[in-house]
């Protein structure tokens, strides 16, 4: 079982800010918060990752709170393309760690 | 760069034959991962390859299997299909071992059990 919790659903506006929730509160702490989004008829993409600290690259910025059991993805300025599911996983690293996928989360962009 | 490839993209067969599906990893990758989705389970993993071995499987009955070859290529079998089987297949490539590295998806394999 997935050991993540997020809504089933969110929209926001087109160059708004989508803030995705996730909530993980038996992460341990060797465990990852991984994103990953599936936009419609394609695999998976990687977004971002994190431990502990927030981090961001090109695409998104992950905030994980202090005690790690909530985390919140955020795309800057959402486009049209970013209508997807997007999955955070918890993961430990290691040669048999592997993605366990949840229901996710469909954002919905809209013009 | 290409990306993953996966053949073919779409395929229906007939329950209780078995089917293959092809992957090629993304040049210089060593993993394979496997997984299969439907719309009542979602994104389930079924196996990871990494240097010719099988490395880590998911929760499935052993009509499920897969190899890899030396140049990382990767096929799926599965036998005696079922109509639940019906799915669609990903396979996704990786440099390492293990979800810790950034997996590249492909687009999918559509599998009809009719």
């Amino acid at each position: 079982d997935a050991k993540t919790t997020q809504p089933p659903s969110m929209d926001c506006a087109e160059g708004r800010a989508a803030n995705l929730p996730c909530n993980h509160s038996t992460i341990s702490g060797n465990e990852y918060v991984y994103w990953y989004r599936q936009i419609h008829s394609q695999g998976p993409q990687y977004i971002i990752h994190g431990l502990k600290n927030n981090e961001t690259n090109e695409m998104a910025s992950l905030i994980i709170t202090e005690d790690r059991k909530s985390s919140t993805l955020i795309l800057p300025h959402a486009t049209l393309r970013d209508t997807a599911v997007y999955y955070c996983i918890v993961s430990a690293t290691g040669a048999n760690s592997k993605l366990t996928f949840g229901k996710g989360i469909t954002l919905s962009v809209r013009p | 760069k290409a990306g993953v490839t996966q053949t073919p993209r779409y395929l229906i067969k007939t329950r209780g034959q078995q089917v293959t599906l092809s992957c090629s990893p993304i040049s210089g990758h060593r993993s394979v991962s496997w997984y299969q989705q439907t719309p009542g389970q979602g994104l389930q993993f079924l196996f990871e390859y990494f240097s010719e071995t099988q490395r880590n499987k998911g929760n499935f009955p052993g009509r499920f299997s897969g190899r890899q070859f030396s140049n990382s290529r990767s096929e799926m079998n599965v036998s005696t299909l079922e109509l639940g089987d019906s799915a669609l297949y990903l396979c996704a490539s990786s440099w390492g071992q293990g979800s810790s590295y950034e997996q590249y998806f492909g687009p999918g394999t559509r599998l009809t059990v009719t």
